[in-house]
């Protein structure tokens, strides 16, 4: 399975943006970058995907390294509901999520 | 709310019992996904079904079984429990099997404990 790196945890201020970053350096053509995260008690939930190019959506932006080594992910403006587990997760096309330790995001107020 | 629903919401149990955790998910998803998560482990892949049928095998123990059943709810069995089973199991259910757009919707989870 294709493998990721993430920093184990990252912190950041309110209202700020936020970029976390993933390595990813054996990806492969045909790999998908997935992000999910997860709030506290809770299940992980969908952020973001892409392939190659750049994706922007209603929680967050994602942006790819142009040889696809590595992504971030970005949030504009971290809240304090933004505090969760950031998982960065490459796919065969959808399939085959292999989640590693994720990247534990703090936001203080 | 995700869609998806996993009951019990919590299980506690002995050492050498069996257990059953049940899922269903959101409507008009074909596909089931079981994974676990212990603190130590982090979230592990278990088992997959698509439409009844088993897709994929991730790291689940002999001991531990699953089915989806035509009503397309699943459940998981797990059997001769031992301490090292105590986790969060997650249940998760997407429209299909791949796709870049085969988003995966996670239940609340089902917190085991095995004493």
């Amino acid at each position: 399975d294709a493998k990721t790196t993430q920093p184990n945890s990252m912190e950041s201020n309110e209202e700020e943006p936020v970029h976390l970053p993933c390595n990813h350096s054996t990806i492969s053509g045909t790999d998908y970058i997935h992000w999910y995260r997860q709030l506290p008690s809770q299940g992980p939930e969908y952020v973001i995907h892409g392939l190659t190019s750049n994706v922007n959506n209603r929680m967050a932006s994602l942006a790819i390294a142009e040889d696809r080594k590595s992504s971030t992910l970005i949030l504009h403006r971290a809240t304090l509901r933004d505090a969760a587990v950031y998982y960065c997760i490459l796919t065969n096309y959808g399939q085959n999520f292999v989640f590693g330790p994720g990247t534990r995001l703090s936001v203080l107020p | 709310d995700s869609g998806v629903t996993q009951t019990p919401k919590h299980l506690i149990t002995a050492t050498g019992q069996r257990v059953t955790l049940r899922c269903s998910p959101r409507s008009g998803d074909l596909s089931v996904y079981w994974y676990q998560q212990s603190l130590d482990q982090g979230l592990q892949f278990l088992i997959q079904y698509y439409n009844g049928e088993e897709r994929a095998k991730g790291n689940i123990l002999e001991r531990f079984s699953a089915q989806q059943f035509p009503d397309l709810h699943s459940e998981l069995n797990l059997s001769s429990l031992e301490l090292g089973d105590s986790a969060l199991y997650f249940c998760a259910s997407s429209a299909s099997t791949s796709g870049p757009y085969n988003e995966q919707f996670f239940g609340p989870g089902t917190r085991l404990t095995v004493l």
